[in-house]
C-alpha cells in the first residue's frame, strides 16, 4: 500500500530497541493530548493520551511524556517490534468539543 | 471503542466534478470531524459537523468547496465539489464517544483527481 509518510521525519531503530518520538505542541491552554499511530492506507489509531494535569503516562509498551513548560511531547515505545513500524503523529485538543490539532508526524522504520 | 465506516475507501475522479463521501459511525456522537491529509504530510482540520445546524469550517476551507451534511447523530457526508488535482488526498472522518476524549477515525478515502 501506498505510505503516507514519503516526506516526513524518519526514525530507523532496531527491533528489539526502544523507540523515542518527539513532538512540540503549539497552544500553552491545550489540556489533552494523544498519540495516533497510522499505518500505510488506514486512518490514525488511537495509542495513549494524557492530560495536562500529568507529566508521565503508561500503557502496555508505550510511554507519553508531557513538559509544559517547554510544550513538549514524547512516545516512548519499549522493545520495538516490526509492527510499529508506521508514522506517528501528536495531536492537542484545541476546544473542549474535540477539535485535534495534529504534530507533523515521524516515520518509524523499525530493522531486523 | 466506536467504529466509523467510510465509503468510498478511494476513488479517481475526473477535474471538475464532485465526490460525496460518507461517513458511518456505530453509535450516537454529538460532534463528527472531517480531516484532509494530503500526500506525505499531517491531518489537518476541515470542518467540525454538529447534528441539526450547519457545519464549522477552518481557515481555508469553505462551505461552497466542502458542503457537509449531518442529518442524525451517526452519520455525515463530506462532499468535494468541482475537484482539480490539488484535491488529491486522504479524507478522514473522526467522531469522540465522549466530549473531550479521544477521536476515533475512519479508514479514510483517497482522492485522486485526473
Amino acid at each position: 500500500g501506498e505510505s503516507v509518510g514519503l516526506h516526513l521525519p524518519t526514525l530507523s531503530v532496531q527491533e528489539g530497541d526502544n523507540s523515542i518520538i518527539n513532538c512540540a505542541y503549539s497552544n500553552s491552554a491545550s489540556d489533552y493530548f494523544i498519540w495516533y499511530k497510522q499505518e500505510s492506507g488506514k486512518g490514525p489509531q488511537f495509542i495513549i493520551d494524557i492530560r495536562s494535569n500529568m507529566d508521565k503516562r503508561q500503557g502496555q509498551r508505550v510511554t507519553v511524556l508531557l513538559n509544559k513548560t517547554v510544550k513538549h511531547l514524547s512516545l516512548q515505545i519499549a522493545a520495538t517490534q516490526p509492527g510499529d513500524s508506521a508514522v506517528y503523529f501528536c495531536a492537542e485538543m484545541t476546544d473542549s468539543w474535540g477539535k485535534l490539532q495534529f504534530g507533523a508526524g515521524t516515520q518509524v522504520v523499525v530493522t531486523p | 471503542s466506536a467504529v466509523i465506516s467510510q465509503k468510498p475507501s478511494r476513488d479517481i475522479c475526473q477535474r471538475g466534478t464532485s465526490l460525496t463521501i460518507q461517513c458511518q459511525v456505530d453509535s450516537q456522537v454529538t460532534m463528527m470531524f472531517w480531516y484532509r491529509q494530503q500526500p506525505g504530510q499531517s491531518l489537518t482540520l476541515i470542518a467540525t459537523a454538529n447534528q441539526g445546524s450547519e457545519a464549522t469550517y477552518e481557515s481555508g476551507f469553505v462551505i461552497d468547496k466542502f458542503p457537509i451534511s449531518r442529518p442524525n447523530l451517526t452519520f455525515s457526508t463530506l462532499t468535494v465539489s468541482n475537484m482539480s488535482p490539488e484535491d488529491s488526498s486522504i479524507y478522514l472522518c473522526s467522531a469522540h464517544e465522549d466530549r473531550g476524549t479521544e477521536a476515533f477515525f475512519g479508514q479514510g478515502t483517497r482522492l485522486t483527481v485526473v
